[in-house]
């Protein structure tokens, strides 16, 4: 089993729907978790980056961790075209510690 | 500079030949990543740098892989006597030290063996 698991795509939805994006782990150890978004041929970028169970809402989007369940999730509310990309969770288990990755999604807003 | 640089964008290379890779992190970042991702697949961790510490090395998939980095700046990934398997995007990230610091990636290195 890998240490992240992330849901298979690729994810096709029209403009304006809610998308619900997820990742599981199994290292109980991992405490920081982050949401990454890659476009074509860039580097990914950070979108959102929590290291506690619940929420946390940056404009459309919403980080949501579950400890106890070792789950996350990201959703975007009101989906843009612009937001068609790959969106990768990370996380780690110490502050200095490297960040293993999910295997991504792709995600493609229809106009 | 404001982002992390990567030298070359792209190379195209012969098997069997060697290849440096160069990543020019942003400055006052103490920490710096490699990172690996083949088509299709998620990003696999290949070496990390911090500060003065020995660099961890654990994900450096052979010994044909290899890696350096001076101080607290450039850094550059040699990969010797490459095979196809090596073909690959090679994604370098830098980052200040402690909680709530993310990665900035650069925009990678595609590097096509033939």
């Amino acid at each position: 089993q890998k240490e992240v698991e992330q849901d298979p795509g690729p994810l096709s939805v029209p403009e304006g729907a809610i998308v619900s994006l997820n990742c599981t782990y199994s290292n109980s150890a991992f405490q920081y978790f982050m949401w990454y978004r890659q476009y074509s041929r860039k580097g990914p970028e950070l979108l959102m980056y929590t290291y506690s169970s619940g929420n946390k809402e940056d404009g459309r989007f919403t980080a949501q961790v579950d400890k106890s369940s070792k789950y996350i999730s990201l959703f975007i509310r009101d989906s843009q075209p612009s937001d068609s990309a790959t969106y990768l969770c990370a996380m780690k288990d110490g502050a200095n510690s490297k960040l293993t990755f999910g295997k991504g999604i792709t995600l493609s807003v229809r106009p | 500079g404001a982002g992390v640089s990567q030298s070359p964008s792209n190379k195209v290379t012969e098997k069997g030949k060697d290849v440096e890779l160069r990543c020019d992190p942003i400055s006052g970042h103490t920490a710096l990543y490699w990172y690996r991702q083949r088509l299709g697949q998620g990003l696999e961790f290949l070496i990390y740098f911090q500060g003065n510490s020995a660099p961890d090395k654990s994900g450096l998939p052979s010994d044909r892989f290899s890696a350096e980095r001076t101080g607290e700046s450039v850094s550059t990934l040699t990969i010797q006597r490459t095979q196809q398997e090596d073909s690959a995007v090679y994604l370098c990230a830098s980052s200040m030290t402690g909680v709530g610091y993310g990665y900035t990636f650069g925009s990678g290195t595609r590097l096509t063996v033939v």
